[in-house]
């Protein structure tokens, strides 16, 4: 298993352009959530998806959309990207089925994005 | 405003001493996690204490919970040099519900 996985590592952006990152998780968790990370702080909460089909509003969420496009797979999206975006996002799942393991989150390794 | 807040900040010590983090919080909560983050990595999962526990261990961890002062420690015993990294405590109001991270502490353990 590859566990959660993130696309691109590394992006440099300009101010006002738009991408998207990719987060992918092959362990038929139900939750998925996409973080921010500044330097030396903790992680805040961009947006989340508590089952397919359906998104909510995390923290931090203006500036940002996302998609879960299937079960397996959530993506963010910067449309016009402001250097206060500069950051690191990191991709997270959980399982949410109960159980021993079922609050435990699993990371992705994050993308590293400055915007110019 | 995060619902966790560790301190110490920072914390240094030697191969062989023990090491702990506090982690305060502001509302009820159904669990607290800790997760362990290496430097450029994602974080990693070690240990849930639900709201009903007192004490946990896993190894060289041992975590508690006071929830009368709502507060957590974590205590890694006989560090070592590879313990080095950022903790990070999580909380869960409901059990389905998403997770608030605190800012964390920096643990640098010297050989």
């Amino acid at each position: 298993n590859a566990g959660v996985t993130q696309t691109p590592k590394f992006q440099v952006l300009k101010t006002g352009q738009s991408m998207t990152l990719q987060c992918a998780q092959d362990m038929n968790h139900n939750s998925m959530y996409w973080y921010r990370q500044d330097p030396g702080m903790g992680l805040r909460l961009i947006y989340y998806s508590a089952s397919e089909g359906t998104t909510d509003k995390g923290e931090v969420p203006n500036g940002y959309n996302v998609s879960r496009l299937n079960k397996r797979e959530f993506s963010l999206r910067l449309e016009s990207a402001a250097p206060s975006q500069t950051s690191v996002y990191f991709c997270a799942s959980r399982s949410g089925q109960g159980g021993l393991h079922g609050n435990e989150q699993f990371f992705g390794p994050g993308t590293r994005l400055t915007v110019l | 405003s995060q619902q966790g807040e560790e301190d110490p900040q920072a914390l240094s010590i030697q191969e062989g001493e023990n090491a702990t983090m506090n982690c305060s919080y502001k509302t009820s909560i159904n669990n607290l996690q800790w997760y362990r983050q290496n430097s450029g990595r994602g974080l990693v999962h070690l240990i849930l204490i639900r709201s009903n526990e007192r004490e946990k261990h896993s190894g060289r961890l041992r975590v508690t919970l006071d929830t009368s002062k709502k507060s957590s420690s974590l205590l890694i015993t006989a560090s070592r040099a590879a313990d080095t990294a950022s903790y990070f405590c999580a909380t869960q109001v409901t059990n389905a519900g998403k997770s608030t991270f605190g800012d964390g502490t920096t643990l640098t353990v010297k050989p």
